[in-house]
């Protein structure tokens, strides 16, 4: 079955540069979730989509961005980056944003990004 | 928001021993509790998830049932294998009303299970 797939698998990147993140969905799940996790902790919420539309927010940093197109492919883009922004960032999806199907996520493999 | 707080590790057992990782949570309402298992180099996966009070989520041996009156969701198994080896992570839902797929983790417990 296919699952949730991100790109790049590895990056790095200088300070100050800036980084861009993919995530394709599942097909037909229609909610995306980007979550950053640092080494030995556990995932933060950054930020949600639904129908390509922000649904909700979590502690996503200014310099950060992203967005849902219509194909439900999401990228979160990182600017001006840091090296506290080294971390593994996982994309989820699911279907819906109420009912049970909602609570039910499916995690891609993750993305980590490295910052010199 | 809501809050969840998870016995950290890390965790060392031998294989065919009992396991259990605590967790507990506070909430408004009554949240889909989870527990999120990590293997080494991977993303996360569902194990195991209740919906309601009194629910009992079970997967590959593990179990976790829904306590309201002591707000816990303890995870479980009676006999552990080198395979379970991994990070569990307790989670519900970040706060009342929002989108339900929008998690809150626990700190996470790191499973070592020698043979």
């Amino acid at each position: 079955a296919a699952g949730v797939i991100q790109s790049p698998r590895h990056l790095i990147k200088e300070k100050r540069e800036t980084a861009t993140l993919k995530c394709y969905p599942i097909p037909r799940h229609d909610t995306v979730y980007w979550y950053q996790q640092g080494p030995g902790q556990d995932p933060q919420f950054l930020i949600s989509f639904y129908e390509k539309m922000q649904s909700d927010k979590g502690s996503i940093p200014d310099r950060f961005s992203a967005q849902q197109f219509s194909d439900y492919h999401s990228e979160l883009n990182m600017s001006s980056l840091e090296l506290g922004d080294s971390a593994l960032y996982f994309c989820a999806s699911s279907s819906g944003q109420r009912g049970l199907q909602a609570n039910v996520l499916t995690f891609g493999a993750g993305s980590r990004l490295t910052v010199l | 928001g809501n809050s969840v707080t998870q016995m950290e590790g890390p965790v060392t057992l031998s294989e065919e021993a009992f396991l259990t990782i605590n967790c507990t949570y506070t909430a408004t309402g009554y949240p889909s509790l989870f527990w999120y298992v990590q293997y080494p180099g991977e993303g996360l996966q569902l194990l195991l998830k209740a919906t309601k009070a009194d629910d009992k989520g079970s997967n590959k041996g593990f179990e976790a049932t829904y306590r309201k009156e002591t707000t816990s969701f303890h995870l479980e198994k009676g006999s552990v294998q080198v395979s379970d080896s991994a990070v569990y992570f307790c989670a519900l839902p970040l706060r009342y009303g929002g989108s339900q797929g929008n998690l809150i983790f626990g700190k996470g417990t790191k499973l070592s299970v020698k043979p």
